[in-house]
């Protein structure tokens, strides 16, 4: 089983500040690495694709980098409605899927 | 644009059996998906139950293999979740959840989620 390991696991910001996450995988997992936003009550969100794809209606202050074993997404400028839960997802290898245990971002 | 929705019942009893279901509209169950089940218990992080495709082949968490049941039904255009000898442990969020299969590619991101449907178990 691959494990993703995310840090820090919580991050209280200012508005306008730079976020970065980290996300780092027991074994290389090429660019198989997918980042997700989660706010309260909704269902997660798919924010960047393969380690650096951007999405489709995605604002461009979310980036992504990395391959093989360290990943990260930065939040460039961070905005109000950018406070959530961020996980990383790998597709790798599987059974199982796995998923980071989760990155709180909280706005100051 | 694919949209899934779960339903089911919200309370299970401890030692039955957990059994939702999946509806997808605005696409095919049998297009080139693979469909899943994700489960986020109250406060905690994300857990890949299983996925089937709709060949019937299916992907299950080792963790979970034993209890859980991933079927699809074609003719109702869902997918369906069971899971066996359940605990307060399996009190969650259930998510179902769709990749876009790529031949010769990983399974990539999930694109499409449900809202998520409360589970509860409890006596």
């Amino acid at each position: 089983e691959i494990v993703l390991t995310q840090s820090p696991d919580f991050q209280s910001v200012t508005p306008k500040e730079k976020v970065t996450i980290t996300c780092r995988a027991s074994q290389s997992i090429g660019s198989s690495l997918h980042w997700y936003q989660q706010k309260p009550d909704q269902s997660p969100k798919l924010l960047i694709k393969y380690a650096s794809q951007s999405i489709s209606g995605v604002p461009s202050r979310f980036s992504g980098s990395g391959s093989g074993t360290d990943f990260t997404l930065t939040i460039n400028s961070l905005e109000a409605e950018d406070a959530a839960t961020y996980y990383c997802h790998q597709s790798s290898s599987l059974p199982p899927l796995t998923f980071g245990g989760g990155t709180k971002v909280e706005i100051k | 644009q694919v949209q899934l929705q779960e339903s089911g019942p919200g309370l299970v009893k401890p030692s039955g059996t957990l059994s939702l279901t999946c509806a997808v509209s605005g696409g095919s169950i049998s297009s080139s998906n693979w469909w899943s089940w994700v489960r986020q218990p109250p406060g905690k992080g994300l857990e890949w139950i299983g996925e089937i495709y709709h060949s019937g082949s299916t992907n299950y968490n080792p963790s979970l293999k034993s209890r859980v049941t991933i079927s699809v039904d074609k003719s109702k255009n869902q997918f369906s979740l069971k899971l066996s000898s359940v605990t307060a442990a399996d009190t969650a969020v259930y998510y179902c959840a769709s990749q876009t299969n790529i031949p010769g590619s990983d399974p990539g991101p999930f694109d499409y989620w449900g809202q998520g449907t409360l589970v509860t178990v409890s006596s």
